[in-house]
């Protein structure tokens, strides 16, 4: 699979609208772009995934890229409960499942 | 509906035993993996399963082994336990190769 970068860490706001960015500069033409997170002491939970046009869920939002690059996950207003480490990964139907790699992720700490 | 089911939630084992990590999915799903989760690191890929009778190996497979009889169970077995593997371990299941996985809550396993 293609590699993702993403910031260490970042820090918001409560209620304020969250833009976490995630680089994949060797994207192909077949992988999606997923996002997940991982709440403290749990399991990694979905969050949303997306192909080409930008995507809506009740969780999230999802902006990519004209030339797919990069995307963002937008959090629309910030809750003590989005605390989390956020994931970006890219997956290929192509790709069976071998090596689908979380990374280490962005940790979102969301202050009051 | 119980999604991914992970037994047992803690366990404690002695150098050199074994042992068998369960999981089970009531969402007939393809799709199994295995993971570990070191502390402060990302998730790494143990095993996958894209079917019943067909597993494959991921990053790092070493020192345990997998099998999948049925669609819904994909144990995970630890044949001589050594510290290195002390981790959590997360097990998750999906549709298709492409799509969300659903992650269960986790089995916390020390080895001293």
């Amino acid at each position: 699979d293609a590699k993702t970068t993403q910031p260490n860490s970042m820090e918001s706001n409560e209620e304020e609208p969250v833009h976490l960015p995630c680089n994949h500069s060797t994207i192909s033409g077949t992988d999606y772009i997923h996002w997940y997170r991982q709440l403290p002491s749990q399991g990694p939970e979905y969050v949303i995934h997306g192909l080409t046009s930008n995507v809506n869920n009740r969780m999230a939002s999802l902006a990519i890229a004209e030339d797919r690059k990069s995307s963002t996950l937008i959090l629309h207003r910030a809750t003590l409960r989005d605390a989390a480490v956020y994931y970006c990964i890219l997956r290929t139907s192509d790709n069976y499942g071998q090596n689908f790699v979380f990374g280490p992720g962005t940790r979102l700490s969301v202050l009051p | 509906n119980a999604g991914v089911t992970q037994t047992p939630k803690f366990r404690i084992l002695k150098i050199g035993q074994s042992m068998t990590l369960q999981c089970a999915q009531d969402m007939n799903h393809n799709y199994m993996y295995w993971y570990r989760q070191d502390p402060g690191m990302g998730l790494k890929l143990i095993y996958y399963s894209v079917g019943a009778g067909i597993t494959d190996k991921g990053e790092v497979p070493n020192g345990y082994n997998v099998s999948r009889s049925t669609t819904e169970d994909f144990p995970l077995r630890l044949e001589l336990a050594a510290p290195s593997q002390t981790s959590v371990y997360f097990c998750a299941s999906s549709w298709a190769s492409n799509q969300p996985q659903h992650f269960g809550d986790g089995t916390r396993l020390s080895i001293l």
